[in-house]
């Protein structure tokens, strides 16, 4: 069964301090892992999509990296309006099209 | 363009009744999908409809759920009889054909079940 591990589960910095957000996932054939971000009593917002090990997206100060095992979301001289949950997604290499997420990291950024 | 509209926004109910939450998804849009989160999990997969037609309905939970896609546009997602373990937020979100993990997601329908 698809697993998809997130870590940390909470994150604090300070403005600026750049970090990284990792997300571990388990799946027979992945077809694309996805990443959201979750404001407080929103839905997830699309951010990214990775396709194959190697591939690299950058949206203003958030880039996400793939590996065949794992993707990191870097987060560069965060700012705080970029506090919110971070969610990954994965999905498999079938006919189907769910996505499996992974329980999230909440990401705070303290002026 | 309006995003994908769910309602109601929160509903409180009794064990044993029923609960119909409503999905606009948006125009154009053929992919609708319906998601749950309960508390302290990660968001989960129900199911996925192309237009009008069920194309994956694995991750429904058991006969009481009933969702339907009328003509292709809305979408309802009936809980009968409703138990506490359905308390959650429900999502609903949809996308283009050719962009099937991209998905727009709705605020979310909270259910709380007593």
């Amino acid at each position: 069964e698809d697993q998809v591990t997130q870590s940390p589960e909470a994150l604090r910095l300070q403005e600026g301090e750049s970090s990284s957000l990792n997300c571990s996932y388990t799946v027979s054939g992945l077809r694309g892992l996805f990443w959201y971000r979750q404001d407080p009593g929103k839905g997830p917002e699309f951010l990214f999509t990775l396709y194959s090990a190697g591939e690299e997206k950058e949206k203003e100060r958030l880039k996400a990296t793939l590996t065949k095992k794992e993707s990191f979301l870097h987060i560069t001289a965060p700012k705080p309006e970029d506090s919110a949950t971070y969610l990954c997604a994965v999905q498999e290499n079938t006919g189907f099209q769910k996505l499996v997420f992974g329980t999230g990291t909440r990401l705070l950024v303290s002026p | 363009e309006a995003g994908v509209t769910q309602f109601p926004s929160h509903s409180v109910i009794e064990k044993g009744q029923t609960v119909t939450l409503r999905c606009d998804p948006i125009s154009g849009h053929d992919n609708l999908y319906w998601y749950r989160r309960v508390m302290g999990k990660e968001i989960k997969f129900l199911l996925h409809f192309v237009k009008e037609s069920k194309q994956d309905e694995s991750g429904m939970p058991n006969n009481r759920f009933l969702a339907e896609r009328t003509g292709g546009t809305y979408s309802t997602l009936k809980v009968q009889p409703a138990e506490l373990e359905d308390s959650g937020v429900y999502f609903c979100a949809s996308s283009q054909v050719y962009r099937a993990g991209e998905l727009f997601f709705g605020e979310g329908s909270r259910l709380t079940v007593l």
